[in-house]
């Protein structure tokens, strides 16, 4: 069936530093990838997305390239900020038209330090 | 714009009794989706309605849990009798078609 495998975390990182969070799933057909970042105390919120082989999805420094001879979408930022301390997922989709349910990775805990 | 609104944002309650969570999609949204949240288990997608009727409730843990959505602005999830491994945090997110999802804020559970 379709699932999501990120790295575990926490990752931790000094202010500026780059960041990598790994992503990797298995799905049938063509699905859409998502990243959503939850704050503490808030809901998910969309962070990117890419919806066809080769896209680079980006938002507020951040990127990931839909892979799919790899079937990863890994999350990256050259310089990180205290203020980007999160918990990050990654999700897909598919069904026709995207009008399905989305499959969640597990999250991964970012905490950066000043 | 208002967002997804859910209430109540935090509930403590004794074992035993009922629990209803509020959500109201945002307007114009025709899914709307109820997850719940534990350190142990992570997200989990309960229920998922396409213009106010279920189409897949097989995250509903039992019988004790029931949602319903009697109108495009307006769903609840029950839970009766409540049981202290129902503690968790509850979002409820709304999409229109093919776009993404958005989250509330969730609600905060507590069962004693």
């Amino acid at each position: 069936g379709n699932s999501v495998t990120q790295m575990e975390g926490p990752v931790t990182l000094s202010e500026e530093a780059f960041l990598t969070i790994n992503c990797t799933y298995t799905a049938t057909g063509y699905p859409s990838l998502f990243w959503y970042v939850q704050y503490p105390g808030e809901g998910l919120q969309l962070l990117l997305k890419a919806t066809k082989a080769d896209d680079k999805g980006s938002n507020k420094g951040f990127e990931a390239t839909y892979r799919k001879e790899t079937t990863s979408f890994h999350l990256e930022k050259g310089s990180v900020q205290v203020s980007d301390s999160a918990v990050y997922f990654c999700a897909l989709i598919t069904g026709s038209g995207n009008t399905g349910k989305l499959i969640f990775g597990q999250g991964t805990t970012l905490q950066v330090k000043p | 714009d208002a967002g997804v609104i859910q209430s109540p944002r935090h509930e403590v309650t004794e074992m035993g009794q009922e629990v209803t969570l509020r959500c109201k999609p945002i307007s114009g949204h025709n899914s709307l989706f109820w997850y719940r949240q534990t350190m142990m288990r992570g997200l989990e997608l309960l229920i998922y309605f396409n213009n106010n009727v279920p189409i897949d409730d097989s995250g509903m843990p039992e019988d004790r849990f029931s949602a319903k959505m009697p109108n495009a602005s307006f769903s609840t999830l029950k839970i009766q009798p409540s049981e202290p491994r129902d503690s968790a945090v509850y979002f409820c997110a709304s999409r229109k078609s093919d776009q993404p999802q958005h989250f509330g804020d969730g609600t905060r559970l507590s069962i004693l």
